[in-house]
């Protein structure tokens, strides 16, 4: 079991550009998370998905933020325009069911130029 | 709203003395309460959930509703407990999204 997955581990942008953040699930597991930690932060929540719904954004900033888990292939958390305020580590969490443990990955930490 | 408080950023205990970590949290409801650990260069990872009752590496966490904290405690600490350590709640079922508090950094002095 290779755990939840996700890349790129590092990203680099320029301001202006897009940022495309990949998560795979634990293999089964249909429930997937992202996080936002800001530096000297705790994880904030930004979405909850399921397999092609998207069933909780409250954490999502309302522009430039997208996020989707399609049928097939890994969930994309996609920033466009990128701002140095989008600097951060990304985690991705997946669980089997609801209410379910979730499981961490290793995280994307995005640099904004 | 809910939130978790750490009022400690970092702590520092000799091996083999008592460690305790703590979390106060505010909801208005009955959330389930976690901790989270992550050691050097590795991932986030469940060390325990209250519901479950169970003692992982020998840390307990405690449920006290009317002082609403849920702190993290074992009684020698060891020197691979050295990590950053997350508390952590969620709503009640169907609101699964955890909210974290911002953490103590757990050195243990050999």
């Amino acid at each position: 079991n290779a755990g939840v997955m996700q890349n790129p581990r590092h990203l680099v942008r320029r301001r202006g550009q897009e940022a495309r953040l990949r998560c795979s699930p634990v293999k089964g597991h249909s429930h997937v998370y992202w996080y936002r930690q800001l530096p000297e932060e705790g994880l904030k929540f930004m979405v909850y998905l399921q397999k092609e719904n998207i069933i909780d954004e409250s954490g999502m900033p309302k522009e430039r933020f997208s996020a989707e888990f399609p049928k097939e292939g890994p969930s994309i958390l996609r920033i466009q325009q990128v701002v140095r305020g989008d600097s951060a580590a990304y985690f991705c969490a997946s669980s089997s069911v609801l209410a379910d443990t979730q499981y961490f990955g290793p995280g994307t930490r995005l640099t904004v130029l | 709203a809910q939130r978790v408080t750490q009022p400690e950023k970092l702590l520092s205990v000799f091996k083999g003395a008592p460690v305790e970590l703590k979390c106060n949290y505010s909801y208005s409801g009955s959330p389930e309460l976690f901790w989270y650990v992550q050691y050097s260069r590795q991932r986030l990872q469940l060390l325990l959930r209250h519901i479950s009752r169970e003692s992982i590496k020998g840390f307990t966490a405690d449920l006290n509703k009317g002082e609403t904290s849920f702190h993290l405690k074992k009684p020698f600490a060891q020197e691979e407990d050295s990590a950053m350590y997350y508390c952590a709640l969620s709503g009640n079922f169907g609101n699964e999204k955890l909210t974290f508090g911002t953490g103590t950094r757990l050195t243990i002095i050999p």
